[in-house]
Order: structure tokens, then sequence, then C-alpha cells
């Protein structure tokens, strides 16, 4: 099967600038998560989609962060502006059944 | 907030020596824990986990064994390899929902 897709791998902007990322799920999964990694930390969950609707955007910081999912599959992640401390990996996940998902390669941002 | 705390932070071990790594969270509504093993630049991969139903389950030298009174549950690695070397990070799930992930474990298996 194949696996979780994400483009760019690799991104190098300046502050204050708009960057998105984009995220196709294994086919069939339902589930699809956002997640940042900061270099040294464990995934911190931004959030998670069911289908097409948001089940968790808590920890999404609503005001420079956005994500959509049309059509329940692809999804995207934007970010604007951003700031230096958004440098980290961002990598997109998707599960069938909400358990044990799947993470795709990762997009390495970098913020300048 | 809910959190997940992961120890140690780093550890080393002999080949063929057994390693484990140990996780406590702090809701009681979590009822699922996997465990992904990550590589240098390399993406998380799932390698075991447990439901909460379950007390322990094992999968050739991985084990993961959970205590759910005591919130606490641990990854069992016995007869390390070097290629065992990586971060590995435990997560709790709570009904599907609010997967939060610990800081992880950089293991190190000495030739």
């Amino acid at each position: 099967e194949a696996g979780v897709a994400q483009s760019p791998r690799y991104k190098i902007i300046e502050k204050r600038q708009s960057v998105a990322f984009w995220c196709n799920p294994i086919s069939g999964h339902a589930t699809l998560y956002w997640y940042q990694q900061i270099l040294g930390q464990g995934p911190k969950l931004l959030i998670q989609f069911q289908n097409n609707g948001v089940v968790d955007d808590s920890q999404l910081p609503k005001d420079r962060f956005s994500a959509e999912r049309l059509k329940g599959v692809d999804s995207t992640l934007k970010i604007q502006p951003a700031k230096l401390e958004d440098s980290a990996v961002y990598l997109c996940a998707s599960s069938p059944n909400r358990d044990g998902y799947t993470f795709g390669s990762g997009t390495r941002l970098t913020v300048v | 907030g809910e959190n997940v705390e992961q120890h140690p932070s780093t550890l080393s071990v002999q080949e063929g020596d057994s390693a484990v790594i140990k996780c406590t969270y702090s809701d009681s509504a979590s009822n699922y824990f996997p465990w992904y093993k990550q590589e240098l630049g390399k993406r998380p991969q799932l390698i075991i986990d447990i439901r909460s139903n379950v007390g322990e389950k094992k999968d050739q030298r991985i084990a993961v064994t959970l205590n759910k009174t005591a919130k606490h549950f641990s990854l069992h690695i016995t007869e390390t390899q070097p290629e065992d070397s990586a971060v590995y990070f435990c997560a709790a799930t709570a009904g599907g929902f609010k997967t939060i992930f610990g800081a992880g474990t950089r293991l190190f298996v000495k030739a």
C-alpha cells in the first residue's frame, strides 16, 4: 500500500513569510493528523480531521496556522506569517480508525 | 493539562542486553498506547501498541506492559542489536482523540 505523501520535503523561508504544506493520506484512511516536531522533542498534535471535519484543533495557533481537508482526502497546512519558533518538522499522519497511524516523511521547515 | 512523561531521556546499553523505557500518563480516559521508533532524519514508525484491556503484548524481541491502576506502561527490548539504536516515543490516546506523545528516549546500543 502507498504511504502518506507529503510535500515539499524541505522549505526555507524568512520570518513573516507564508508557507503551505500538502499531505495525501493513505487511501481510505478517514483520520488525518498534522503534527509539529521540534528538534529533540516528541511530536505535538496540531490538528486532527475525521473525514473533512475537525475533531481537535486545541493546540493549533489559530492566529497564524490554518488547515483544511477538502473532500476528506488531501489536506493542506498553512502558516501565515511564520515566526522563527515555527522551525520544525511538520508531520502528517493518517489512520483508518484513529489508532496506530502511519506518518509521512515530513516537511522540514526552517524560518530565518 | 494532560501529559505523558517518558524516562529515561537517554539510554545506553551493550549489544545483547535488555532495554526498558517507561512512561506515565495522566489522562485516566487513555485507552490506547502505541510506541514509535524514529531513526535519525526519518519518520516515526509504529513498532508495537497495546490497548487498555490487555496487560501485556509481545512481538519477537519487543514487549509492552501496561499497568492501568498506576497509569504507566513500559517498552522492553531484549537481545538488543545496533540497529535498535534510535529515538523511541511512547504515546497515550483517549477514545481516539488527543494523542499525547512522550518527549522521547534516545537509545544507543553499543556493539
